[in-house]
């Protein structure tokens, strides 16, 4: 049971324009919401987060926006630069608990 | 952030060999780490959380006896694959969760480690 979904297995993206990746999730349960980066051979880092109790959270060209009636979240990256081309997690977690649901993940590929 | 090192991030063994994975948190003390492997193309998937100073608790479907977990002290955690063979070839990846991680569930990811097995 796939609780946390990105249905986009890759995503190709010009320089400067806007990088939208999304993620769908279906337990109600979750109230974190993180975006991890991952690089070939590398262990993933931390990008953003967002609580469930808020729809948007900005941190530089980095954009996390929450649905929650719609059980959808997406991370906005504008403008795209070269060195943003990875692998994109979306990963949950429930209230209290340790665990991490991730994603399938995204391969991010953007061109000059 | 927090960092979290690996070792060794490549390893080649024979099968029915076992194979050690350690993993650390350089500047800060981690009560619990926790294991995750990835196969290609998939997700992370969690073996395991790593308690410091008591049994490691397994996910559905992952076998305490092979795969061996110690969290020996606040900083060390070791992933031992017992009798490896090539159906355990993976991307093995631990992380550890600092103070401010345990409201957010934000972890600290180490470099992985690549384990094959001929």
């Amino acid at each position: 049971d796939q609780q946390v979904k990105q249905n986009s297995p890759s995503l190709s993206v010009q320089e400067g324009r806007i990088s939208i990746l999304n993620c769908d999730y279906t337990n109600s349960m979750f109230d974190y919401f993180l975006w991890y980066k991952k690089y070939p051979a590398e262990g993933p880092t931390f990008l953003i987060s967002i609580s469930s109790i808020k729809d948007k959270n900005e941190d530089g060209r980095f954009t996390v926006f929450l649905n929650k009636s719609a059980k959808h979240l997406s991370l906005h990256i504008v403008p795209s630069q070269p060195g943003d081309s990875a692998v994109y997690f979306c990963a949950a977690k429930t209230g209290g608990g340790n665990k991490l649901t991730f994603g399938t993940g995204t391969q991010l590929k953007v061109e000059l | 952030g927090a960092v979290v090192s690996q070792h060794p991030s490549w390893v080649i063994c024979k099968s029915g060999t076992s194979v050690k994975i350690e993993c650390r948190s350089l500047d800060f003390q981690a009560t619990t780490m926790f294991w995750y492997r990835q196969f290609p193309k998939q997700s992370l998937m969690l073996m395991a959380t790593s308690n410091e100073g008591s049994k490691a608790t397994y996910e559905q479907g992952v076998e305490k006896d092979k795969f061996l977990i110690n969290h020996a002290s606040l900083t060390l955690s070791t992933l031992t694959v017992t009798s490896a063979h090539p159906e355990d070839s993976s991307f093995y990846i631990c992380s550890a969760r600092d103070k401010t991680g345990a409201n957010t569930g934000e972890l600290f990811f180490g470099e992985g480690s690549r384990l094959t097995v001929l």
